[in-house]
């Protein structure tokens, strides 16, 4: 069955580093993928979605990699701030052109 | 209003009520979603609506009703729910074309409890 893993433990980074987080699926293969950011008690915010045809993908302090052959996606932050504390969710299409299948999210805590 | 609105934002409910929860969507999308977020588990999508036509519907137990009057307005009916019903229930809109992979944007979000 389709199944897409995130990092499973939160991750604790200080203030200035880079952050990366992973995304793993298996029995898929995507036409795309997106990141998105999840707030407590807020609904997902869509940050970046990469093609299957692209290798990276840049938005200010955001980089996205998506390799098809390792079926992998890493999410990266530069210079993380405190503000970027957050659960980040990785999506993959599903069987329609409609539907996402997400990850459970990877909780990431920037501290000062 | 802007973006996509839910209400209420929270509710409780016993085992044998009815409540509805609503969706509003002001971005002119033609595809509506509701999303099932428990603890410690991923998003699970329940019901999609394109073009006010139910398109998916992931194996939901009957207790839970959607309707969609038209494209920016989703509903989601609740009836007889069960303790583990308790969850934050997302709605979503997107503007789909040709099958291509867009940006979903979500509302805030109804936290339901069923006692």
């Amino acid at each position: 069955s389709q199944k897409i893993e995130q990092n499973s433990e939160a991750l604790n980074i200080q203030e200035g580093k880079t952050a990366t987080l992973t995304c793993n699926y298996t029995n898929y293969s995507p036409a795309y993928l997106q990141w998105y950011r999840q707030d407590p008690g807020r609904g997902p915010v869509f940050l970046l979605l990469i093609r299957e045809n692209e290798k990276e993908k840049r938005k200010e302090r955001l980089k996205v990699t998506f390799d098809t052959t390792l079926k992998q996606s890493l999410f990266h932050i530069t210079a993380s701030q405190p503000a970027d504390s957050a659960t980040y969710l990785c999506a993959l299409d599903g069987d329609s052109g409609y539907a996402l299948n997400f990850g459970k999210g990877t909780s990431l805590l920037v501290t000062p | 209003e802007t973006g996509v609105t839910q209400t209420p934002r929270h509710l409780v409910m016993g085992m044998t009520n009815k409540k509805s929860l609503k969706c509003e969507q002001h971005l002119g999308h033609n595809a509506m979603y509701w999303y099932k977020q428990s603890a410690k588990k991923p998003l699970e999508l329940m019901f999609v609506y394109s073009l006010e036509e139910r398109v998916e519907n992931n194996s939901v137990p009957s207790r839970f009703s959607p309707e969609c009057p038209n494209s920016s307005h989703l509903f989601l009916h609740l009836h007889t729910l069960q303790p583990e019903d308790s969850a934050l229930y997302l709605c979503a809109s997107s503007q789909v074309v040709s099958n291509e992979g867009v940006e979903q944007f979500f509302g805030p979000g109804t936290r339901l409890t069923v006692l």
